[in-house]
């Protein structure tokens, strides 16, 4: 089955630096990659996604690249605010017929101000 | 509000016993998606309904059982409870199979 490895696990920034979390998995066949950003005691919330058939995406602050010669995707967050201060989780959707989310193990990400 | 309604919202109960959690999908979606999130596991899938029908199933227990009802929201049901079952238990639904997952805040449990 698929694999997602996410790093770091922990990551720390000065507010208004960039902040970058990467993922890799393992089954080729993926081809939809979400980002999720959880606030403590509250559910996972999508914050940006790509599609296999594209390269990058970007919205506001928010980037996510992917890689799939190197199948690697990441997560690009600039002008960082304290409010980004969360755990963000990649995952990836394998693909021929399957529809669940695999999760990589989460990034914790404090904006210090 | 993400528009995936949990209840309850917490829950502690006694080794051995039963519970039922609920999800209310948001309005429009088919696809139910059941997640269990443990410190040391991250969050892991645990079963898919689309339409009513189970369509796949993860790494859920034979312990543990959901049903999608006509209405569409889901239910996920947990008996002979552990002490290693205590975790967040999230659903997720979708208008699309495998795309734009939205999760609800979840129920979290606990075994004492």
């Amino acid at each position: 089955g698929e694999n997602v490895e996410q790093h770091p696990s922990t990551l720390s920034v000065q507010e208004g630096d960039s902040a970058v979390i990467k993922c890799t998995y393992s089954d080729s066949a993926s081809n939809y990659f979400p980002w999720y950003k959880q606030e403590l005691g509250k559910g996972p919330q999508l914050i940006i996604d790509i599609r296999s058939n594209v390269g990058e995406k970007k919205d506001q602050r928010i980037a996510v690249t992917l890689n799939k010669t190197a199948k690697h995707f990441s997560l690009h967050i600039t002008e960082t605010q304290p409010e980004d201060s969360a755990v963000y989780f990649c995952a990836a959707i394998p693909g021929a017929g399957s529809y669940q989310l695999t999760f990589g193990k989460g990034t914790k990400l404090s904006v210090i101000p | 509000d993400s528009g995936v309604t949990q209840t309850p919202k917490h829950l502690i109960t006694a080794t051995g016993q039963r519970v039922t959690l609920r999800c209310s999908p948001r309005s429009g979606d088919l696809s139910v998606y059941w997640y269990q999130q443990s410190l040391d596991q991250g969050l892991q899938f645990l079963i898919h309904y689309y339409n009513g029908e189970e369509r796949a199933k993860g790494n859920i227990l034979e312990r543990f059982s959901a049903q999608q009802f006509p209405d569409l929201h889901s239910e996920l049901n947990l008996s002979s409870l552990e002490l290693g079952d205590s975790a967040l238990y999230f659903c997720a639904s979708s208008v699309r199979q495998g795309y734009g997952y939205t999760f609800g805040s979840g129920t979290r449990l606990t075994v004492v």
